[in-house]
């Protein structure tokens, strides 16, 4: 198993502003991936972070709004950037460590004003 | 797109009965499919997979069941106790096992 570790766990922004979140995972993972979660929804995938190149962005997410970074195999950062009240939500953090199972962080809960 | 969904948003189940939570899918290239639990604050949680070459597979407490003909898994929880008041999960991949589709959610609540 791995251990995923989020921060911040809360913010509370202004609008037009950006946050750096961050991934800490205790141990290599092959995959990195960026999830968004509407409170009471599901989990929507943003990006796959890659190690020393481009994420790959799913269909309605751009690099201009949410770059990704992977210097290496154990960690990740997703910027929300420009951020609008539209852009409150969860963002979650996994590390895929086997056929379809993925160890999740505790999510970073993003208020913006 | 192809997706994953869930038949019930919240299911209510009185402390040591049985639970069964339902779940349609409707890409027929998935291969894989795996149940997770989201508590209150917190990320998924893994708790069970099963492959498409399988129909039904045990683990503790929980058992997952496959039926390909009609696109449609289910997870059942023996003997449902407090802690498995959560969110549940299911979702799907296909062909790479890596990106994972997940589908809508059923709240569980159980009644002490």
């Amino acid at each position: 198993s791995a251990v995923i570790s989020q921060k911040p766990s809360r913010d509370i922004c202004q609008r037009g502003t950006s946050l750096t979140i961050q991934c800490q995972v205790d141990s290599q993972v092959t995959m990195m991936f960026w999830y968004r979660q509407q409170p009471g929804q599901s989990l929507t995938l943003i990006a796959t972070a890659n190690q020393g190149s481009e994420a790959t962005y799913e269909s309605g997410f751009v690099i201009d709004k949410f770059p990704i970074s992977r210097p290496n195999l154990t960690f990740s950062t997703l910027t929300v950037s420009n951020m609008s009240p539209e852009d409150s939500s969860i963002y979650l953090c996994s590390g895929h460590a086997g056929v379809g199972i993925q160890y999740f962080g505790a999510g970073t809960r993003l208020s913006v004003l | 797109g192809e997706s994953v969904g869930l038949h019930l948003p919240t299911l209510s189940v009185q402390e040591g009965d049985n639970s069964i939570i339902n779940c349609a899918y409707s890409n027929s290239a998935s291969d894989y499919f795996i149940w997770y639990k989201q508590e209150s604050g917190k990320g998924p949680q893994f708790i069970i997979d099963i492959r498409s070459n399988m129909d039904k597979r045990q683990g503790q407490r929980v058992t997952v069941l496959l039926n390909k003909t009609v696109k449609h898994l289910s997870l059942q929880i023996a003997a449902t106790q407090p802690g498995d008041s959560a969110v549940y999960f299911c979702a799907e991949t296909a062909g790479g096992y890596q990106k994972v589709t997940f589908g809508t959610g059923t709240k569980l609540q159980v009644i002490p």
